[in-house]
């Protein structure tokens, strides 16, 4: 399996602009994770999808922030507008349901609101 | 508030040493407690898990320690090398997973 794969790899854009980050789980995952990672506080969990549900949003910062999965293979995270304090690595991670399984990381999106 | 804090943000030690690293939890009762290790420019990737049940799990040159009572883990590398040089992350696993910030290990030959 190819893994998790995130798109795009690194986007510059300025504020205000709409920025839409892609993430193909790994076939056959039914989680989806996405992370935020940055010096000042660290892997923070934004979202989480089972069985393409969103389950817990409540690491979503706010109303600019908004992620869909709307089939097993594919999830978007959405930031209209965007913000300079936005810049950070966004992780995406897929896993089987339940606890106990590892979680699989992409390589991330390294995103710069200038 | 849930929290998860990992010791210290970097350690320093020299080659061949032990490297030990904490984990401690508060407002959290985890099912299982995992850790993870990431490479500068990387995401992060698994190493070992650990059940509340357990109190020890071995890997090679690893090993972690959970403490339920404590709310504590406790990740060590025996025979350290400067390729396990990077940052670890603890996680706990109660179907979402929540990770601490992280710990920067140099190990120095």
């Amino acid at each position: 399996d190819a893994g998790v794969i995130q798109s795009p790899r690194h986007e510059v854009t300025e504020m205000g602009q709409e920025v839409t980050l892609r993430c193909k789980p790994i076939s056959g995952h039914n989680s989806l994770f996405w992370y935020r990672q940055t010096m000042m506080r660290g892997l923070e969990l934004l979202i989480y999808f089972n069985n393409n549900v969103p389950i817990d949003d409540s690491g979503m910062p706010e109303d600019r922030f908004s992620a869909k999965m709307p089939n097993a293979s594919f999830s978007t995270l959405k930031i209209q507008p965007s913000e300079p304090r936005d810049s950070a690595v966004y992780f995406c991670a897929s896993s089987f349901s339940g606890s106990g399984n590892t979680i699989y990381f992409g390589e991330g999106s390294w995103l710069t609101v200038v | 508030s849930q929290k998860i804090e990992q010791n210290s943000e970097a350690l320093n030690i020299q080659e061949g040493k032990t490297a030990t690293l904490t984990c401690n939890y508060t407002n959290y009762s985890p099912a299982y407690l995992q850790w993870y290790r990431q490479d500068p420019g990387r995401g992060p990737v698994f190493l070992l898990l650990i059940r509340e049940n357990e109190k020890e799990k071995r890997k090679e040159r690893l090993k972690v320690t959970f403490d339920t009572t404590l709310k504590q883990s406790l990740f060590h590398i025996t025979a350290s090398q400067p390729a396990d040089s990077a940052t670890y992350l603890c996680a706990l696993d109660n179907n979402d997973m929540r990770f601490g910030a992280g710990t920067r290990l140099t190990v120095k030959p």
